[in-house]
């Protein structure tokens, strides 16, 4: 089955600083799908990344999918305390006709002021 | 448009007792997905429903099923429960059935944060 690794598990940046969170696929992604979430909420979709070399942005933040498509990095440029949160990446994993979105287990962010 | 809404958000239950969640899809979704999310194991797909049928499942126990209205309404039924089902609940949303079509977002509810003791 198809595992996500995230790292770093916890990050604590100054605000105002840059920080880049990774996902690293033990299988080829042919889809990879970022949210952030705050405790002990929901989940709030940020992007999606299909293609090797892809790279789509959303205010300060900035994802990207490698050539070989087995690792995204997600970058935010200038850290905001609103940035604060657990970001975690999917990513549609398929057995026979079964399909199920599989999760890493999440990157704490803290942003001190 | 109004999000996905999750009844209730908190709930206390008893070993052994059985529990009905509901979720609320966004208007015009018709694929609703259920996951389990705890401290240790992370999120974890439970099942995905589309047009009332269950299209894709995971790897949980018959205990926990679901059912999904034609309204796109679902529920989760979780019987004999126990204190590893404490957990915060999470239903998603997606206009699309994952694994027809390349582009699969989800969009989720608040949860229910369920505690059993």
């Amino acid at each position: 089955s198809q595992e996500l690794e995230q790292s770093p598990q916890s990050l604590i940046v100054q605000e105002g600083k840059n920080l880049t969170i990774n996902c690293t696929s033990s299988k080829t992604l042919y889809g990879l799908y970022w949210y952030k979430q705050k405790y002990g909420e929901g989940l709030i979709f940020l992007m999606m990344l299909q293609k090797g070399g892809e790279e789509k942005s959303h205010e300060k933040i900035t994802a990207k999918l490698d050539e070989k498509k087995q690792q995204s990095s997600l970058h935010i440029t200038a850290s905001q305390p609103s940035h604060a949160g657990i970001y975690l990446c999917g990513a549609l994993q398929s057995g026979g006709s079964n399909y199920k979105l599989t999760f890493g287990k999440g990157t704490l962010l803290t942003v001190n002021p | 448009k109004a999000g996905v809404t999750q009844t209730p958000r908190y709930l206390i239950k008893t070993r052994g007792q059985q529990v009905t969640l509901s979720c609320s899809p966004i208007s015009g979704h018709r694929s609703v997905s259920w996951y389990q999310q705890t401290p240790g194991q992370g999120l974890q797909f439970l099942f995905e429903y589309f047009s009332e049928t269950q299209r894709n499942k995971g790897n949980f126990p018959g205990r926990f099923s679901g059912r999904q209205f034609s309204n796109s309404r679902s529920e989760m039924n979780v019987s004999t429960l126990e204190l590893g089902d404490s957990a915060l609940y999470l239903c998603a949303s997606s206009p699309r059935l994952a694994g027809y079509s390349s582009s699969y977002e989800q969009y989720f509810g608040p949860g229910t944060r369920l505690t059993v003791t």
